[in-house]
């Protein structure tokens, strides 16, 4: 089965400054690729996703690059606020079905 | 985005005694839902698959017989943790997905069980 690696566990970050997230995958057969941030006690959120046929995506201060090749996404949080500490994870898809990485706690200092 | 609601949002239960979760999308048809169970600082454990009308496809390792899932219509699906016991305190999520919203996951707000 699927299996997807996210690094680094804990990210700590300046405020201001940009933080970056990484994961990587297994099947070749995975085509979809969603981050989530979550927030303690709450459920997760769809930050940001990318579809295989596409090798980047920007959303404001948030952007995704996917290497089909190397099989590794990347999450890239720019201008980086207080608000943005939280717990995110990374997933690959197949159809409908995710895999989620470990997941990474990333912690803003004002 | 899609609305997914789940209820109850906390419980607490004596140890023997069984918990249903349910899990509605409000406003779009779910195919498929899916249940997750997730420990403190950890990820999300994909438990099973349930398509509407259709059994579950259970993950490895995941007792059927201990966590049953019902998917009875296109919002609706349930979990019942029968027999509870202590160690099946947990934060429970559910998901839904759609054909019309693609790949896309909706997460319901989850459901804090602890069993005493």
């Amino acid at each position: 089965g699927e299996n997807v690696e996210q690094h680094p566990s804990t990210l700590s970050v300046q405020e201001g400054d940009s933080a970056v997230i990484k994961c990587t995958y297994s099947d070749s057969a995975s085509n979809y690729f969603p981050w989530y941030k979550q927030e303690l006690g709450k459920r997760p959120q769809l930050i940001i996703d990318i579809r295989s046929n596409v090798g980047e995506k920007k959303d404001q201060r948030i952007a995704v690059t996917l290497n089909k090749t190397a099989k590794h996404f990347s999450l890239h949080i720019t201008e980086t606020q207080p608000e943005d500490s939280a717990v995110y994870f990374c997933a690959a898809s197949v159809g409908d079905k995710s895999t989620f990485g470990d997941g990474t706690t990333l912690t803003v200092k004002p | 985005g899609a609305v997914v609601s789940q209820h109850p949002s906390w419980v607490i239960c004596k140890s023997g005694t069984s918990v249903k979760i349910e899990c509605r999308s409000l406003d779009f048809q779910a195919t498929t839902m899916f249940w997750y169970r997730q420990f403190p600082k950890q990820s999300l454990m994909l438990m099973a698959t349930s398509n509407e009308g259709s059994k579950a496809t259970y993950e490895q390792g995941v007792e059927k017989d201990k966590f049953l899932i019902n998917h009875a219509s296109l919002t609706l699906s349930t979990l019942t943790v029968t027999s509870a016991h202590p160690e099946d305190s947990s934060f429970y999520i559910c998901s839904a997905s759609g054909r019309a919203r693609g790949n896309e996951q909706f997460f319901g707000p989850g459901t804090r069980l602890t069993v005493l």
